[in-house]
């Protein structure tokens, strides 16, 4: 099993629908999780950071992490065409980003106006 | 904003040739990385480098592969003899003690022909 899943997609929404992004893991040890944004030939771009099971919210953007379950979760609420990015989750053991990050291997998102 | 800054942003070198890549983490980062992403792959972490040592390094990250921090501010990845699978993105990050997590520079794209 990879330590981290994460759906390719392509994932295509209508401008203004919610969209749901998700990811899998399987190495308990995971305690901080990340949402990157990435643009295509750019580098990743962090969007959200949570630690411990619930919910972050910033703006439009909500983070959900389940332990128990070992799934998290990114919803985008009124998607815009300019949230069109590949979306990457990753986690790592430690705070503050010492250790390495483990990557899924993204979803790519298109909003269509 | 601070940023990671990476040059140059594309790369082509012929196949047993030597690279090396830079990178400028923020200046008051003390954690470096590299990772590197294959086109259509997942973005891999290769090595971390802390006080001025390597603190962790990948299976992907053999002899042909060095990291340096020759001065205060610049942190760069050499590959003595390029492969024609060593083709990818090559991401920077860095962090600090008190950062969630880890900032990404914007990648130089090295192509082996």
């Amino acid at each position: 099993q990879k330590e981290v899943e994460q759906d390719p997609g392509p994932l295509s929404v209508p401008e203004g629908a919610i969209v749901s992004l998700n990811c899998t893991y399987s190495n308990s040890a995971f305690q901080y999780f990340m949402w990157y944004r990435q643009y295509s030939r750019k580098g990743p771009e962090l969007l959200m950071y949570t630690y411990s099971s619930g919910n972050k919210e910033d703006g439009r953007f909500t983070a959900q992490v389940d332990k128990s379950s070992k799934y998290i979760s990114l919803f985008i609420r009124d998607s815009q065409p300019s949230d069109s990015a590949t979306y990457l989750c990753a986690m790592t053991r430690t705070q503050g980003g010492s250790e390495k990050l483990v990557f899924g291997k993204g979803t790519k998102l298109t909003v269509n106006p | 904003e601070p940023e990671v800054t990476q040059t140059p942003s594309h790369q082509v070198t012929q196949m047993g040739q030597e690279v090396i890549l830079r990178c400028v983490p923020i200046s008051n980062h003390l954690y470096f990385y590299w990772y590197r992403q294959i086109l259509g792959q997942k973005v891999e972490f290769l090595v971390s480098f802390y006080n001025n040592e390597i603190s962790e390094k990948s299976e992907i990250f053999d002899d042909q592969f060095s990291v340096e921090r020759p001065d205060g501010s610049n942190f760069t990845l050499k590959i003595r003899s390029t492969k024609l699978e060593d083709s990818a993105m090559y991401f920077c990050a860095s962090t600090s003690r008190t950062a969630d997590t880890q900032y990404f520079g914007p990648g130089t794209r090295l192509t082996v022909l």
